[in-house]
């Protein structure tokens, strides 16, 4: 059954980069990876989705290595406004559900 | 503006009542969703919808409805067979039901059953 794993929290200074990787060993040939981002008491938003190798915009980068069975979201230069709980999506798992890692708790301190 | 709007933000019932969420999208969306989070937890998918007049159970189906008449409108019922009702509810749309479209979140209702 395809899964996902991504750290559960991540503490990190600003100003720094800060990188979290999410582990999907039986993505689908055909899926995409995408990472949104959620503050309290809000609904998700979208941060950057890519297929393979790397892709960026202007908040951050995702890197895929070229087996796929992982990804690495990027946030260069962090600010406190970052502290937020960060979660990958990788498609459909054989039932027809959606593959959503559990979120990592990301916390920028001062 | 388009967007999702879903409401009430807030929402509060006894125990036993059925309540009914509302969502509603003018993205000229095909596919919706419904996830519900509980405090410090991640996203689960309640029911989602592909298309008008179909939809398909999510992994905590139980205890819930909804209905798809309309392509901009995904109502959810939460009956009272849930046995824990209270969480926070997301609904999203996207462009297809495609990993690789972008799900757009509404604001959330968040819902207390006493």
């Amino acid at each position: 059954l395809a899964k996902t794993t991504q750290p559960i929290s991540m503490d990190s200074y600003e100003g720094q980069e800060v990188n979290i990787t999410c582990s999907h060993n039986n993505i689908a040939t055909n899926d995409y990876i995408t990472w949104y981002q959620q503050f309290p008491s809000q609904g998700p938003r979208f941060i950057i989705q890519g297929y393979k190798t790397k892709v960026t915009n202007e908040v951050a980068s995702l890197f895929i290595p070229a087996d796929r069975k992982s990804s690495t979201l990027s946030l260069p230069r962090v600010s406190l406004s970052d502290t937020a709980v960060y979660y990958c999506l990788v498609g459909f798992d054989s039932n027809y559900q959606l593959i959503w890692g559990a979120g990592t708790k990301l916390i920028i301190k001062p | 503006d388009g967007g999702i709007t879903q409401s009430p933000k807030y929402l509060f019932r006894k125990e036993g009542q059925n309540v009914t969420l509302s969502c509603e999208q003018n993205l000229n969306h095909d596919a919706m969703y419904w996830y519900r989070q509980d405090p410090g937890q991640g996203l689960r998918l309640i029911y989602y919808s592909q298309i008008v007049n179909d939809f398909q159970k999510g992994d905590i189906a139980e205890g819930y409805s909804v209905s798809r008449e309309k392509k901009e409108s995904f109502p959810l019922t939460v009956t009272s067979a849930q046995k824990n009702p209270t969480a926070f509810y997301l609904c999203a749309s996207s462009r297809q039901g495609r990993t690789v479209d972008e799900q757009y979140f509404g604001p959330g209702t968040r819902l207390t059953v006493t």
